[in-house]
């Protein structure tokens, strides 16, 4: 089974530029979230999905960053405009139905590092 | 507001040592627990998880945890440490009630093991 997969695993874009992040789920999953690490700090919660719906989105540190979840497969984070404290490395995670069960896993991909000049 | 510490930002152990990795947890409940590691150019891979019952947990590659909730604690643990397991190590928490299963993380602990 394929897990949780992203592109690009690198990016270096200029302050002011656009980027997009993508992120496939294990296929099934109806979770995904979209977490981040800014360097030497922690890993954060940005938001999370449940198909297309964006289910909690209470960790998106500003109107910059727009993510989406057409057809409740794949997702897209895009910055718009980059700026410099956005640099970091983001990770998606997937998880099955929460219905399920407390204590679900979720399951991450290997996440973007972004720089941004 | 939970939180998750790790107060060790590095650690260095010899090959075969035992090893122990602190977490501490603040929250309103007994939240249910995970620690991830984070080898170079992988994603973090689930080690092992607490939700309830036997407060010591087994995981894979052996590592285990036990749960203190006097101490609100779940400190990581391994016997016999091998080179492979040098590598980044994330403690994290989950709310048991609503809000989905957003986790949070501690700020991790670097393993380096010396041959």
């Amino acid at each position: 089974e394929a897990g949780v997969t992203q592109f690009p695993s690198h990016s270096v874009i200029e302050k002011g530029q656009t980027v997009t992040l993508r992120c496939d789920p294990i296929s099934g999953h109806d979770n995904l979230y979209w977490y981040r690490r800014v360097m030497g700090k922690e890993i954060k919660f940005l938001l999370h999905f449940v198909k297309e719906s964006k289910q909690d989105e209470s960790g998106m540190p500003n109107n910059r960053f727009l993510a989406e979840r057409t057809g409740g497969t794949y997702s897209t984070l895009k910055v718009q405009p980059a700026e410099l404290e956005d640099s970091g490395v983001y990770f998606c995670a997937s998880s099955q139905d929460v219905r399920s069960g407390w204590g679900e896993t979720q399951y991450f991909g290997p996440g973007t590092r972004l720089l941004v000049l | 507001a939970q939180s998750v510490t790790q107060p060790d930002i590095h650690i260095t152990v010899s090959e075969g040592a035992s090893l122990e990795l602190r977490c501490n947890y603040s929250y309103g409940a007994t939240p249910y627990l995970f620690w991830y590691v984070q080898s170079p150019g992988q994603g973090l891979q689930l080690l092992l998880k607490y939700f309830s019952g036997d407060t010591l947990v087994q995981g894979i590659k052996g590592f285990e945890a036990e749960f203190k909730r006097s101490q609100s604690s779940f400190n990581l643990r391994k016997p016999s440490v091998h080179w492979s397991d040098a590598a980044e190590y994330f403690c994290a928490v989950g709310p048991l009630t609503g809000g989905g299963n957003k986790l949070t993380f501690g700020t991790g602990t670097q393993l380096k093991v010396e041959l």
